[in-house]
């Protein structure tokens, strides 16, 4: 059983620029969350999807930040117009409820974003 | 207001000693459910426990244990006997809301960073 996988692990771009990145869930986990973490933070909530449906966005998902999972396995997390404050890690983890309905969050290994 | 509060921003102790990572959380809800994550050099936030509002027994795993004080609203780590691979920042985390919710976001505090000098 592999675990959650984000593609690009570090991503390097100037201001202005869109950036996307992937996750890739463990297989069956129908609950994707997307996180970011700055230095020294702990990860902060972006948003978070069951299936394919995004059922919760964090205030901090400004209208520059976009998230899909379109067939309810990978994910995407787009950023237009990429500013300075974007250079963060963002985490992605992923969640099936267990047999009380209770579950915890497996995380993937991260996607590094310097804005230049 | 911050939902989980780490006060220790970082711990240094030799190996062997023991060591406890503090932990604060508050919320209204009733049903909620606490987590301890590792996160190493290598960057990736490793699970190491979770915990229900109803369940206040300590657990012990190996080396680690916790203690979960609903009445002080703590949910304290301990590693016995520390080694140096348990260097890295741990984060306690909080998730709100009933059994089987939808809602599945995760407080984090801002983490202690833990090193074990050998």
């Amino acid at each position: 059983d592999t675990g959650v996988s984000q593609d690009p692990r570090h991503k390097i771009t100037k201001r202005g620029q869109n950036v996307t990145f992937r996750c890739d869930p463990i297989s069956e986990h129908n609950r994707l969350y997307w996180y970011r973490q700055t230095l020294g933070q702990g990860p902060e909530f972006l948003t978070y999807f069951q299936n394919e449906a995004q059922l919760e966005k964090s205030r901090l998902l400004s209208d520059r930040f976009s998230a899909e999972r379109p067939k309810g396995s990978f994910s995407t997390l787009e950023i237009q117009r990429t500013e300075q404050g974007d250079s963060a890690m963002y985490l992605c983890a992923s969640s099936t409820p267990g047999t009380g309905g209770d579950y915890e969050q497996y995380f993937g290994p991260g996607t590094r974003l310097t804005v230049t | 207001a911050q939902k989980v509060t780490q006060a220790q921003t970082e711990i240094s102790v030799v190996e062997k000693e023991d060591v406890t990572l503090d932990c604060v959380y508050e919320t209204r809800d009733t049903t909620y459910y606490l987590f301890w994550y590792k996160q190493p050099p290598s960057g990736e936030l490793v699970f190491l426990i979770r915990r229900n509002s109803f369940d206040e027994q300590n657990e012990i795993s190996g080396r680690y244990s916790w203690n979960f004080q609903k009445s002080t609203s703590s949910f304290n780590f301990t590693i016995t006997a520390s080694q140096v691979v348990d260097s890295a920042v741990y984060f306690c985390a909080l998730s709100e809301g009933p059994r089987g919710s939808t809602l599945g976001r995760l407080y984090f505090g801002r983490g202690t960073q833990l090193t074990v000098w050998p």
